[in-house]
């Protein structure tokens, strides 16, 4: 199993563009969630989601769409980038009665210049 | 507003000592408490999780303590490797249905030969 499935790994965007976040999981994962993670704050929830079709926002939303089509995906939207939006993205999901153990993928390193 | 706090100060010890890391946390009445650790550049991965009514959880090396009463969390792993060195996170359910799962900053844990 892959497990999650976080791309691109790496990504430089300038100031006013847009763009899409993957996060994938195949163990058929009712929640999932996006975390960004910035020095000394650690790890801040962005939206998350408890299953197809169901998705609320988290601690700090703005500038940032989600939607839940399917179990298996959960992209994350930035709709016009801004800098203070440079940070590690990670990608979570859990199958159980709520977030009892949590699978992360291996983050997205985002750079908005 | 709901607070999780980790010694966001490092913790230093010695090879085959005892490391005990705390988190602590108000106006929270989670139902669970689950300990991650992380590596660099690396996202978090999941060690332990500790109920409500469960004062003391092992597994192996570690052990965790739930105190509801003092809303907190200590975190200990004996005879301590070099290979322990990491950052270690304690994270809630934000709130009683399970849907979202909050994180404190992380204690960053160094064990020297």
């Amino acid at each position: 199993n892959a497990g999650v499935t976080q791309t691109p790994k790496f990504q430089v965007l300038k100031t006013g563009q847009s763009m899409t976040l993957q996060c994938a999981q195949d163990m058929n994962h009712e929640y999932m969630s996006w975390y960004r993670q910035d020095p000394g704050m650690g790890l801040r929830l962005i939206h998350y989601s408890v299953g197809a079709g169901i998705t609320d926002q988290g601690e700090v939303p703005n500038g940032y769409n989600v939607s839940r089509s399917t179990t298996e995906d959960f992209p994350l939207r930035l709709l016009s980038a801004a800098p203070s939006q440079t940070s590690v993205y990670f990608c979570a999901s859990s199958n159980g009665q709520g977030w009892t153990e949590a699978f992360f993928g291996q983050g997205t390193r985002l750079t908005v210049v | 507003s709901q607070k999780i706090e980790q010694n966001s100060e490092a913790l230093n010890i010695q090879e085959g000592k005892t490391a005990t890391l705390t988190c602590n946390y108000t106006n929270y009445s989670p139902a669970y408490l689950q300990w991650y650790r992380q590596d660099p550049g690396r996202g978090p991965v999941f060690l332990l999780l500790i109920r409500e009514n469960e004062k003391e959880k092992r597994k192996e090396r570690l052990k965790v303590t739930f105190d509801t009463t003092l809303k907190q969390s200590l975190f200990h792993i004996t005879a301590s490797q070099p290979a322990d060195s990491a950052t270690y996170l304690c994270a809630l359910d934000d709130n009683n249905a399970g849907n979202m799962l909050t994180f404190g900053g992380g204690t960053r844990l160094m064990v020297k030969p």
